[in-house]
């Protein structure tokens, strides 16, 4: 069974980094195909696709926030940590990790965690 | 990437069939078998419906099945029930990486 959760600050000052870490089970990063992705989604808006890092390492990014975001992963502990840079108030959403399924490197999100909300504010 | 192109809001009758429509480029959905679609109830994560065009997971009723042609994917819900109602987002695989529409608000009435 898969799960993950989301951790970090719900509240965060403008220009200020954000660290957020994923925390899962019932799978290994340092298994072939698994990997783990970040999305975000502002209060009353749409879905949008962050970060995703797999299991050799591989990263992917956002093109449109590539320069402040930096996906890592700690396979000893199962989590994955996403950093986000320089703080706006539009970056207030909740933000979900999830689950990337394993079949093909370009596939869906299967699982994923209940999501955070952090709010940039000062 | 822009984000694919869904309709705002539909609604329908208990019973009756439904669509969605998901409208990208040659860049995402044009380019690759990999759209999937998204439920999401108020307050709650999303959940895989449908993935890689037109397979449902494991759990999801066959009420729901997708399909695509050229730029467009397609959601279908048919019988449509009182709990479907809920966002529906779609979602395909681009060069960059993944990309989301912009959501649709189901209202079952």
């Amino acid at each position: 069974q898969i799960t993950l959760k989301e951790s970090g600050p719900t509240l965060v000052k403008p220009t200020q980094t954000l660290t957020l870490t994923c925390t899962f089970s019932g799978f290994s990063l340092r298994t072939s195909g698994e990997a783990v992705g970040w999305i975000r989604q502002p209060p009353g808006k749409a879905l949008e696709w962050l970060a995703l890092i797999y299991w050799d390492d591989d990263k992917r990014y956002s093109p449109s926030l590539k320069s402040r975001l930096t996906i890592t992963k700690d396979t000893s502990k199962n989590q994955v940590v996403l950093t986000v840079t320089n703080l706006d108030p539009v970056d207030t959403a909740t933000y979900y990790c999830a689950h990337k399924a394993p079949e093909v490197r370009e596939t869906h999100f299967d699982y994923w965690g209940q999501g955070t909300l952090v709010t940039v504010s000062s | 990437q822009s984000a694919l192109t869904q309709p705002a809001s539909v609604s329908g009758s208990p019973g009756q069939s439904i669509t969605f429509s998901c409208t990208g480029t040659s860049s995402d959905v044009g380019a690759y078998n990999y759209v999937s679609w998204y439920q999401q109830h108020p307050g709650k994560a999303p959940k895989l419906m449908i993935y890689e065009v037109s397979n449902r997971p494991s759990g999801v009723s066959n009420r729901f099945s997708g399909s695509k042609s050229g730029y467009t994917a397609s959601l279908t819900i048919s019988g449509l029930q009182a709990e479907d109602e809920a966002d529906y987002y779609c979602s395909s695989y681009t060069s960059s990486g993944w990309v989301f529409g912009g959501g649709t608000k189901l209202t079952v009435l």
